[in-house]
């Protein structure tokens, strides 16, 4: 159990364009999902929080209209990436809480390789 | 300061212990996690410790928790080649929101 699947696992696309990355939690509900970024050889760093139904909180310096993030329902969000450039090439990783374990652990997806050319 | 701290590389022989050490800040987090990462790959959650408990052991691994000094440790015992990633440790931070926090990995490179 505790499956998160992120889709694609690596993404080319052209500058200018948008690109939609889609965090599944597969056998769980997840109330809370989060959006990290991961620059080469670096850390994980919290772009936003998504709770199922609301809107998403952003952290600091992340521009919420480039990051645009939806949560439909309790195992589906999504980042979209609009009108990409080469500096937003990256790894981007979501993570989903569980509701029934009491929000302890926070289960990661494969992450996304996005290159935009 | 903000951080949580890592040191970078850490290299063994197959069959050793390893330890990797890490340092947190903030007093008020409730759990404490370590992750693997592997080339490309997403994290794997390997375990956590409730910042209530000083030990955990859970088979090859584990965790020791100092919280008067805010430090964290991962043993993994009989360190096999395959252990071989970047292992993350991460506070969740009580205080804002409950937000993972991670340090900046660090390299287990195993040789046999």
């Amino acid at each position: 159990g505790a499956v998160v699947s992120q889709h694609p696992s690596r993404v080319i696309c052209k500058s200018g364009t948008s690109v939609k990355i889609e965090c599944r939690s597969l056998d769980f509900q997840a109330t809370t999902m989060f959006w990290y970024r991961q620059f080469p050889k670096q850390s994980l760093m919290l772009m936003a929080t998504s709770n199922e139904g609301s809107k998403a909180t952003y952290e600091q310096g992340v521009e919420k209209d480039k990051f645009l993030i939806n949560h439909a329902s309790l195992t589906l969000s999504t980042l979209t990436v609009t009108s990409a450039h080469p500096e937003d090439s990256s790894f981007y990783i979501c993570s989903a809480r569980m509701w029934d374990r009491g929000n302890t652990e926070a289960f990661f997806g494969q992450g996304t390789r996005l290159t935009v050319v | 300061g903000e951080d949580v701290e890592q040191s970078l590389f850490l290299s063994v022989r197959e069959g050793d212990s390893s330890v990797i050490n890490c340092t947190y800040t903030d007093s008020s987090s409730t759990y404490l996690y370590w992750y693997k990462q592997e080339p490309g790959a997403g994290l794997q959650l390997l375990t956590y410790i409730f910042s209530n408990m000083d030990m955990k052991q859970d088979q090859r691994l584990t965790v020791l928790l100092n919280k008067k000094d805010k430090h964290l440790s991962l043993r993994i015992a009989d360190t096999q080649t395959g252990d071989s990633a970047i292992y993350f440790c991460a506070e969740r931070r009580y205080n804002q929101g409950g937000k993972l926090i991670f340090g900046q990995g660090t390299e287990l490179s195993v040789k046999p």
